[in-house]
């Protein structure tokens, strides 16, 4: 079973910091993996899909990476706004027979101080 | 297009009512995914359509759980005798084909009383 683990749970920085994301699933047998935004009380914005054949997407400030065999994603945001603060969640998309739904870690609650 | 739609955004209903849910997704899907969320946890998958084909359900949906997709276009959750531990947001998704990037609506949060 796919299990994803998002590392760390929770993260506070002042504004203008650099800052990277860490998501890892268990099993490597995957189509995509996509990163998504949630604010409180809201569904969820679809930031960055990366395909398992390709190493990493960027849009704007944000840049993700994939490492499908050793099962790790990273999220960079580079020169943090208030903005941004909000859950970042990843999920992948298994390609083993059975469940086509995306499976998400926890996600991580970013804070970025004025 | 203005993405997906869920309706309604919130729902307080009292234990043992029955309430349904529905998905407006993006126009050109031909998936719908619907999932639970509950507070500090990511989503989880209950179900999927391919057009109007339920394909696959999770062992999260109990049989008090039912979901359609008619035409193909919208689709319904509905919950039967709600009971407290129900209590979540239900959130649905939209893509094109299997291996696209996956739209989510602004779900709907249930509470149950």
């Amino acid at each position: 079973k796919q299990e994803v683990t998002q590392i760390p749970a929770a993260l506070s920085v002042p504004e203008g910091e650099n800052l990277v994301l860490n998501c890892s699933f268990t099993d490597s047998a995957i189509y995509n993996l996509q990163w998504f935004r949630q604010d409180p009380g809201k569904g969820l914005t679809s930031l960055l899909l990366i395909q398992s054949s390709q190493r990493e997407q960027t849009s704007g400030r944000l840049n993700a990476s994939l490492d499908k065999s050793s099962g790790r994603s990273t999220l960079y945001i580079a020169a943090s706004q208030p903005g941004d603060s909000a859950t970042y969640l990843c999920a992948v998309r298994g390609a083993r027979g059975g469940a086509d739904g995306l499976t998400f870690g926890k996600g991580t609650h970013l804070i970025i101080q004025p | 297009d203005t993405g997906v739609s869920q309706d309604p955004r919130h729902k307080i209903t009292k234990r043992g009512q029955n309430v349904t849910f529905r998905c407006d997704p993006i126009s050109e899907h031909n998936r719908l995914y619907w999932y639970r969320q509950t507070l500090g946890q990511g989503p989880e998958f209950l179900t999927y359509f391919q057009n109007e084909a339920q394909l696959e359900k999770s062992r999260l949906l109990s049989d008090r759980f039912s979901a359609e997709r008619p035409k193909g276009s919208f689709s319904t959750l509905e919950i039967q005798r709600t009971e407290q531990g129900d209590s979540a947001m239900y959130l649905c998704a939209s893509s094109f084909g299997g291996n696209t990037e996956a739209f989510f609506g602004q779900g709907t949060r249930l509470t149950v009383v």
